[in-house]
């Protein structure tokens, strides 16, 4: 367990859908990232929280949507969704804005578009 | 544009000899570069690190190169275990000015025994 809980790991929806992902980071951890693994692509940065504000904004489609609340955990909505969203979407988190000391990442919640 | 590339989409190694993991970036602000391991099923999970500063680091059965001028960076696992099949990422970020890590697309190493 790495201290980042994802939920809900599976998801099967149908086009045009929307879902919301959750994330809960390590404790203590303020920082909160988001990242989208398509098949054969890596990990796409999609967009970044610290400590509820929002700070850096990756490939993001303008479709999807996320937020970090005052508790810390950070919810990813995804709407209008498309055959091409399905993917594993991975929350990591760390301590500070920096990658000095790495990300935690949890296992994912794997989105399936029907 | 991939700024972070890994262009070996897999390798195989037997059980003892050593696996080299590439990596090549584009993007000269990288100044901190880290390795993830990802096995199926689960989140990928740190291994080692490197700041820019420093051309070489050691953890135990893993050494992380680095060679600024020609922006390639390289893992280096001796001896190799059947244990350590997984896919590793690279990634780097420019942690200076905080930007988010950016990651390769991975290479699948299989240990064979």
């Amino acid at each position: 367990d790495s201290g980042v809980t994802q939920t809900p790991k599976h998801l099967i929806t149908a086009t045009g859908q929307r879902v919301t992902l959750r994330c809960s980071p390590r404790s203590g951890d303020l920082s909160v990232y988001w990242y989208q693994q398509s098949l054969d692509q890596g990990l796409q940065f999609l967009i970044q929280y610290y400590n509820g504000e929002e700070r850096a904004k990756g490939n993001i489609l303008e479709r999807f949507s996320a937020q970090q609340f005052p508790d810390l955990h950070s919810e990813l909505n995804l709407s209008s969704l498309e055959l091409g969203d399905s993917a594993l979407y991975f929350c990591a988190s760390s301590p500070v804005l920096g990658t000095v000391y790495g990300y935690t990442f949890g296992s994912g919640t794997r989105l399936t578009v029907v | 544009d991939q700024q972070v590339k890994q262009n070996s989409p897999s390798l195989s190694v037997q059980e003892g000899r050593i696996s080299i993991l590439n990596c090549d970036y584009t993007n000269s602000m990288f100044d901190y570069f880290l390795w993830y391991k990802k096995y199926p099923a689960e989140g990928p999970t740190f291994l080692i690190s490197i700041s820019s500063i420093k051309d070489k680091n050691e953890d135990g059965r893993f050494t992380v190169f680095l060679n600024k001028s020609a922006k390639h960076l390289s893992l280096h696992i001796v001896p190799s275990q059947p244990g350590d099949s997984a896919v590793y990422f690279c990634a780097a970020s420019a942690n200076q000015a905080g930007t988010a890590l950016i990651f390769g697309k991975g290479t699948t190493l299989s240990v064979s025994s």
